[in-house]
């Protein structure tokens, strides 16, 4: 099955530095990429997500590159405030077998320092 | 808040006990994904229904079992419960199978 590596596990940054979360994943069938926002003891949410046709993706301060090549993805999280302070998660998933089951990365923390 | 709501927030039960957890998906949304958050094992898929269908199973145990009924809202129940099962469970849902998946807020088990 689908396994997903995600680098660093924490993330210090200074507010209005960049940050950079990397992933890499095993499956090639893999085709849709999120990332999602994880608030200490709140729900997942999507912050942005790519899928495989596509190389870059931006959402203002957000934007997600896919090298399917090399199958790693990364986050780019540009003049960082502090409310972008939580954990981050990827995920891959394909199409394959009926179903679009998300697999994981572990998780990065990133600490945005006021 | 993602329209995806989960009942109960918290749980607290007791070793060999079984519970149900209830998710109701986005007005529209045909599937319904279950997934465990625990802190040693992460954020894992355990189960995906669609339209009242089961579509994939994951890391899921024989202990427990799910199922979508037809007005769209899924229950998973956990039976047998062992003091490892004390997670954050959440539901997911999507309009069609490929779509994006948004959480509901969760429900925090607490075995004893």
């Amino acid at each position: 099955g689908e396994n997903v590596e995600q680098h660093p596990s924490t993330l210090s940054v200074q507010e209005g530095d960049s940050a950079v979360i990397k992933c890499t994943y095993s499956d090639s069938a893999s085709n849709y990429f999120p990332w999602y926002k994880q608030e200490l003891g709140k729900r997942p949410q999507l912050i942005i997500d790519i899928r495989s046709n596509v190389g870059e993706k931006k959402d203002q301060r957000i934007a997600v590159t896919l090298n399917k090549t090399a199958k790693h993805f990364s986050l780019h999280i540009t003049e960082t405030q502090p409310e972008d302070s939580a954990v981050y998660f990827c995920a891959a998933s394909s199409s394959g077998a009926g179903s679009y089951q998300l697999t994981f990365g572990k998780g990065t923390k990133l600490s945005v320092i006021p | 808040d993602s329209g995806v709501t989960q009942t109960p927030k918290h749980l607290i039960t007791a070793t060999g006990q079984r519970v149900t957890l209830r998710c109701s998906p986005r007005s529209g949304d045909l599937s319904v994904y279950w997934y465990q958050q625990s802190l040693d094992q992460g954020l894992q898929f355990l189960i995906h229904y669609y339209n009242g269908e089961e579509r994939a199973k994951g890391n899921i145990l024989e202990r427990f079992s799910a199922q979508q009924f037809p007005d769209l809202h899924s229950e998973l129940n956990l039976s047998s419960l062992e003091l490892g099962d004390s997670a954050l469970y959440f539901c997911a849902s999507s309009v069609a199978v490929e779509d994006t998946q948004y959480f509901g807020p969760g429900t925090r088990l607490t075995v004893l």
